[in-house]
C-alpha cells in the first residue's frame, strides 16, 4: 500500500545551523501530491509546503523542498534554524486526482528541537 | 473566516464508556475527515465524507466507532465501549473538492484519555 517514511524521530540542532528532514514515499498514484505539515505544541497540524511538480523547488516561510519522483523523496530543508522552528513535522502523501486530494497519508513525524 | 471547530477539547473515560465528538467544518467545505492521532504518531485517517456520503471508512473500527454527517455540514464521531487503545487525539479536518490544492484545514482536536 501507499506509505510515507520519515527516518528521524527526533532531530536536535543548534540555532543557526541548517535543517534537513527526510521524507520518502511509496505509492501507486501516478500523480502523487506531497505535503509538509507542521504541528506546534498543543496546536493542530497546518500546511507548510506542498508540491506535485517533479524537480521543482517549492518554498514557504524560509523552508523549501523539492519533489524528486525518481527517488520518491520530498526532503524538507532550511538554511538556518530558528528557535521558533521547534515543532513536529509531518510529511504526507495524497493522490492528485481532485476527488481524492484530501485523503492524506501521513508519515510518523519528526520532532525538530532547536537549542540556543 | 471561522476555522474548523471541534468539541469537546478533552474527554477522560473509563474503559467501556461511550463518547461523542463533534465537528463543524469551514463553511462551504464539502469534504470532512476524521483522523486519529495517537501520542507521538502521525494522524491516521478513520473516515471521510463528501457532503453527507461516506467516501471511505475502511479504517474505522466499525464494531465500536461510528461517524455521521447527516446534512453534509457538521459531523459526529462516536466511540462506544472505549478501550485504552483508543487514547488519542481525534482531529477533524475539512477541504473543498475541486479546489485543486489538496490542503486540509484541521481543527484543534479532541484529546481522549481512556483509563
Amino acid at each position: 500500500g501507499d506509505s510515507v517514511t520519515q527516518t528521524e524521530g527526533l532531530v536536535t540542532l543548534t540555532e543557526g545551523l541548517p535543517v534537513m528532514l527526510n521524507c520518502t514515499y511509496q505509492t501507486i498514484y501516478s500523480n502523487p501530491f506531497l505535503f509538509w505539515y507542521v504541528q506546534h505544541l498543543n496546536e493542530s497540524p497546518r500546511l507548510l509546503l506542498k508540491s506535485f511538480t517533479d524537480n521543482k523547488r517549492t518554498e514557504h516561510q524560509g523552508f523549501h523542498a523539492t519533489l524528486h519522483k525518481s527517488s520518491s523523496s520530498f526532503h524538507l530543508q532550511k538554511s538556518s534554524a530558528q528557535l521558533s522552528d521547534s515543532a513536529l513535522y509531518y510529511c504526507a502523501l495524497s493522490d492528485r486526482m481532485n476527488y481524492n486530494q484530501g485523503k492524506l497519508i501521513f508519515g510518523q513525524g519528526t520532532k525538530l528541537s532547536i537549542k540556543p | 473566516e471561522a476555522g474548523v471547530t471541534q468539541s469537546p477539547r478533552y474527554a477522560v473515560l473509563q474503559e467501556g464508556q461511550a463518547v461523542s465528538f463533534w465537528c463543524d467544518p469551514i463553511s462551504g467545505h464539502d469534504t470532512l475527515y476524521w483522523y486519529q492521532q495517537p501520542r507521538d504518531q502521525g494522524p491516521q485517517l478513520l473516515v471521510y465524507f463528501r457532503d453527507e456520503a461516506v467516501i471511505d471508512n475502511s479504517q474505522l473500527p466499525s464494531d465500536r466507532f461510528s461517524a455521521v454527517r447527516p446534512k453534509g455540514t457538521n459531523s459526529t464521531l462516536k466511540i462506544q465501549s472505549a478501550k485504552q487503545g483508543d487514547t488519542a487525539t481525534y482531529l477533524c479536518a475539512s477541504s473543498l473538492e475541486g479546489s485543486y490544492t489538496g490542503q486540509l484545514y484541521f481543527g484543534e482536536g479532541s484529546k481522549l484519555t481512556v483509563l
